[in-house]
């Protein structure tokens, strides 16, 4: 099975921070990867698939980017309803396999 | 708008079935492969099985395989996924979610999820 490796495993930051959260697989995925917030209580929201395309009515201040093993979920200005957990999925193959995920924390 | 209702969550002994459904709406269910996502409390996100439109395929976790099995009606669009020999590692909640498409394609929706818990 890949193995995807998410860094950091938390992180603190303010409101218009630019936010840079990685993951990488264990091996070549292409572009087959997804970001996902999940809030407390709440089902995880997919935020970009295709390492870099934004699902519709997501805002445009995230980002993603990378292809192959190494790739990067980018919070432009930080607003505090993206105070989340946040997933990277591999699509490439089954099993599917998420990253252990990213707390983002209010500084 | 894309609905994704989880039922048939519980209480149940350590060796012991339950059946979780997942009643789809607002989208032509017969058109999307479907996929069971667990959660244990506190922890990330667990992909457990996925279903082509069909549901000639299937793909299972190593942790669920020859324990559970997903299906699903076209015909009522819901989802499914029978668990047998549960374990209290298998306590979770667990998320009905809809592929963009095939089975190759991302999750893009989620249900709100069904709760197990396996305990004696």
């Amino acid at each position: 099975a890949i193995q995807m490796t998410q860094s950091p495993s938390s992180l603190s930051a303010s409101v218009g921070d630019r936010v840079t959260i990685t993951c990488r697989a264990s091996q070549g995925i292409r572009s087959d990867l997804g970001w996902y917030q999940q809030k407390p209580g709440k089902a995880p929201n997919l935020l970009i698939y295709g390492a870099s395309t934004l699902q519709s009515g997501v805002p445009s201040r995230f980002s993603g980017s990378g292809s192959g093993t190494d790739f990067t979920l980018t919070i432009s200005s930080l607003q505090p309803e993206d105070f989340a957990t946040y997933y990277c999925l591999q699509d490439y193959n089954y099993p599917r396999t998420f990253g252990q995920g990213t707390k983002v924390e209010i500084k | 708008e894309v609905q994704l209702l989880e039922s048939g969550g519980g209480l149940v002994q350590p060796g012991g079935s339950l059946r979780l459904s997942c009643a789809a709406s607002g989208f032509t269910f017969s058109s999307y492969a479907m996929s069971w996502v667990r959660q244990a409390p506190e922890m990330g996100l667990e992909w457990v099985s996925t279903v082509s439109t069909s549901g000639a395929t299937t793909f299972y976790a190593d942790s669920v395989k020859g324990r559970f099995t997903i299906s699903r009606d076209n015909s009522k669009n819901t989802l499914f996924l029978q668990m047998k020999s549960l374990r209290a590692e298998d306590t979770a909640l667990y998320y009905c979610a809809k592929h963009r498409g095939a089975v190759t394609t991302s999750i893009d929706y989620w249900g709100q999820g069904a709760l197990v818990t396996v305990s004696s």
